[in-house]
């Protein structure tokens, strides 16, 4: 089993939906959460960081966490094309101290 | 502030040959990180550094990597020899806080082709 699995897609979706973008985890005691968006040649940057169960909004963007069902989950509101990119999501735990990433979702906004 | 410096950003090699890259962290970031990114895949761990200490290299070849980090502030990463599957681009990031949470800034890559 992965420790950090996302759907590589592509989603695509319309512009102005909502894209949903999911990942699950594998290390129980994984205590940090994140989601870094990468365009195609350049490197990640950080776009939602999440620490405890439940919502966190941050304008377009609301990062979802349940730890209980190891689940983690980002929604882009109002999808704009410049959203289109792959999202990594991103895991670090302190049974293993390690700063872990998924394979990321290619996500697509079609004008 | 400066970000995190990497260099080169472009190196093609034949495969037996040896490279090394180099990584500058953002000053006074505790923690340096090597990872390995190979095309439409995500950003594999290679190795971590506190300080001047590793905290993780279990997923180094240590066949054929080796990383070192001078004085808890420069990193070099090196590769001898190089294999095909090494083509990738290796990601340096530095992180402000200790081993634990907290937002990973990256460098602009080093983009590694074996041929």
């Amino acid at each position: 089993q992965k420790e950090v699995e996302q759907n590589s897609g592509p989603l695509s979706v319309p512009e102005g939906a909502i894209a949903s973008l999911n990942c699950t985890y594998s290390d129980r005691v994984s205590q940090s959460f994140f989601w870094y968006r990468q365009y195609s040649g350049k490197s990640p940057e950080l776009i939602m960081s999440i620490y405890s169960n439940g919502d966190k909004e941050d304008g377009r963007f609301t990062a979802q966490l349940n730890k209980a069902s190891q689940y983690v989950s980002l929604l882009i509101r109002d999808s704009q094309p410049s959203d289109s990119a792959t999202y990594l999501c991103a895991v670090w735990g302190s049974g293993t101290y390690k700063y872990i990433f998924g394979t990321g979702t290619r996500l697509k906004v079609l004008a | 502030e400066a970000g995190v410096a990497q260099s080169p950003r472009y190196k093609i090699i034949e495969k037996r040959q040896s490279v090394a890259f180099w990584c500058n962290p953002i000053s006074g970031h505790a923690t340096l990180y090597w990872y390995q990114q190979i095309l439409g895949q995500g950003p594999k761990l290679l190795i971590q550094f506190q300080n001047n200490g590793v905290v993780d290299d279990s997923q180094l070849p240590k066949d054929r990597f080796s990383a070192e980090r001078l004085k808890g502030v420069d990193s070099t990463l090196k590769i001898q020899p190089a294999k095909l599957e090494d083509s990738a681009v290796y990601l340096c990031a530095s992180s402000l806080e200790g081993v634990n949470t907290g937002e990973l800034f990256f460098g602009e890559g080093s983009r590694l082709t074996v041929l």
